[in-house]
């Protein structure tokens, strides 16, 4: 079955940029919608944003200025950049696999269709903290 | 900001029904999603598409749809469903493709 580890360092300087990586075992990244979410300490979770398969990226309007996330097919890993830190970022940080997709008509306008965040990583604290 | 709200927490009797609500003005037009997580553990999905389950999840976890609210209904709540139960839906406009409702704590007394 499909498998999601997340791996990156667990502290990070604030002002500085936080980088993770998802790596996605058991199965193709070459589909779906990859997500990245976190939960800061005794608090809900916020989405940040997601990937498809294709390249096409999704952002919290929220975190939008501060958030890239990329993929690399060839390793099978997706990735998340953070940047200017502050305290505010401390959480832990999950990466989820949603196996929807997407549809484009032919006046290029894409309707996304989801099924649900099915599968997670165990997820990975990052504190932010000098 | 696009909001869904959850009730902060809800208590019931082993045996007895939960319900959790999930409320957003978009709820009529998007599709509604459930998730359960227990302490120090990652969310898990226990409804999709407003009422459906995925394999795997016991038959007690329902889930159902009326104007601006979602329902999470477990039937015959078990002690090791007490856990946080968080929902998430998207606006109508694609500004907000995921957002999170702010969770609802199960108590099994």
């Amino acid at each position: 079955q499909v498998q999601l580890q997340e791996s990156g360092p667990g502290l990070v300087k604030p002002s500085e940029t936080l980088s993770l990586t998802c790596t996605v075992s058991g199965g193709s990244i070459s589909s779906y919608y990859w997500s990245w979410i976190r939960q800061p300490p005794g608090k809900g979770l916020e989405w940040i944003g997601y990937i498809y398969y294709s390249g096409s990226t999704n952002y919290n309007p929220s975190l939008k200025s501060r958030v890239t996330i990329s993929v690399d097919t060839s390793k099978n890993q997706f990735s998340l950049k953070l940047s200017s830190v502050t305290a505010a970022d401390t959480a832990v940080y999950y990466c989820a696999r949603d196996p929807g997709f997407a549809v484009v008509a032919a006046t290029g306008v894409t309707t996304d269709y989801y099924y649900g965040m099915d599968v997670w990583g165990q997820g990975t604290t990052v504190t932010v903290s000098s | 900001s696009y909001e869904l709200t959850q009730p902060p927490s809800v208590s019931v009797s082993p045996g007895q029904t939960a319900r959790i609500t999930c409320s957003a003005d978009a709820l009529p037009k998007q599709y509604a999603y459930w998730y359960q997580q227990k302490p120090g553990q990652a969310p898990v999905l226990v409804i999709y598409k407003d009422s459906e389950r995925p394999s795997g999840i016991p038959e007690r976890f329902s889930g159902s749809s009326s104007g601006t609210t979602v329902t999470l209904t477990i039937s015959g709540v078990q002690a090791e469903d007490e856990a946080d139960y968080y929902c998430q839906s998207a606006d109508s406009s694609g500004t907000y493709p995921v957002v999170f409702g702010g969770g609802t704590k199960l108590t099994v007394l």
